[in-house]
């Protein structure tokens, strides 16, 4: 079973929609968890980080479930611009010191007029 | 200014060669990554250094050897490269531990095209 399992997409949905991505993870020890967006050819970015009781900036919302080990991202009112791949990360601190971030697959996003 | 560098962002070059990627991150961050995203866009974590010390070594062939001479500074060197070594390689860093909802901060990425 992978760390992190995540659907590949790609969704594709038109403008002003509403688009829920699902991720799930294996390790029980992960203690912080992450969203980050891709766009073609750069780099990921942060997203927004996913706190236990749920969060919301704008129009993204994260929700984590730690006895499902599960977590999910909520994009309301879509926008051309959000079209790129979502990251689902997972942090594992290490004894002796560092962090493993472990990556999902990603899910592809298109967002059509 | 950039807060991970990464150079060179292209490499071509011919099976057989050695070559290396070099990495300086400037967020007094303790510790960095090495991280491959294959033609199937999969990020891989291949190493990992905190504070000049190895902490993850993936299964990595031994061709790859990473070296931080200090902790602001994570290269990576690759031996005998093969065609399946083609791939864009990203260097990151983040704070270390003890640090709660540590954000990883992603380099440009290095485009490595072997012939």
């Amino acid at each position: 079973r992978k760390e992190v399992e995540q659907d590949p997409g790609p969704f594709n949905v038109p403008e002003g929609a509403t688009v829920a991505f699902n991720c799930t993870y294996s390790n029980s020890a992960s203690q912080s968890f992450f969203w980050y967006r891709q766009d073609c050819r750069k780099e990921p970015k942060l997203l927004m980080s996913v706190y236990s009781s749920g969060n919301e900036d704008g129009r993204f919302t994260a929700q984590l479930n730690r006895a499902s080990q599960y977590i999910s991202l909520l994009i309301r009112d879509s926008k051309l611009s959000d079209s790129a791949t979502y990251l689902c990360v997972v942090n594992i601190p290490l004894t002796g010191g560092g962090n493993k971030l472990t990556f999902g697959t990603g899910t592809q996003l298109k967002v059509e007029l | 200014d950039t807060a991970v560098s990464q150079t060179p962002k292209y490499l071509v070059t011919q099976m057989g060669n050695d070559k290396s990627i070099k990495c300086e991150q400037n967020l007094g961050h303790d510790t960095m990554y090495w991280y491959k995203q294959d033609s199937k866009k999969f990020l891989k974590i291949m190493f990992s250094y905190n504070n000049k010390e190895l902490i993850i070594n993936e299964t990595v062939p031994n061709r790859f050897s990473p070296k931080s001479p200090d902790k602001a500074h994570l290269n990576l060197h690759i031996n005998s490269l093969e065609l399946g070594d083609s791939a864009v390689y990203f260097c990151a860093s983040s704070q270390g531990r003890g640090v709660p909802n540590t954000e990883a901060f992603f380099g440009q990425g290095t485009r490595l095209t072997v012939v």
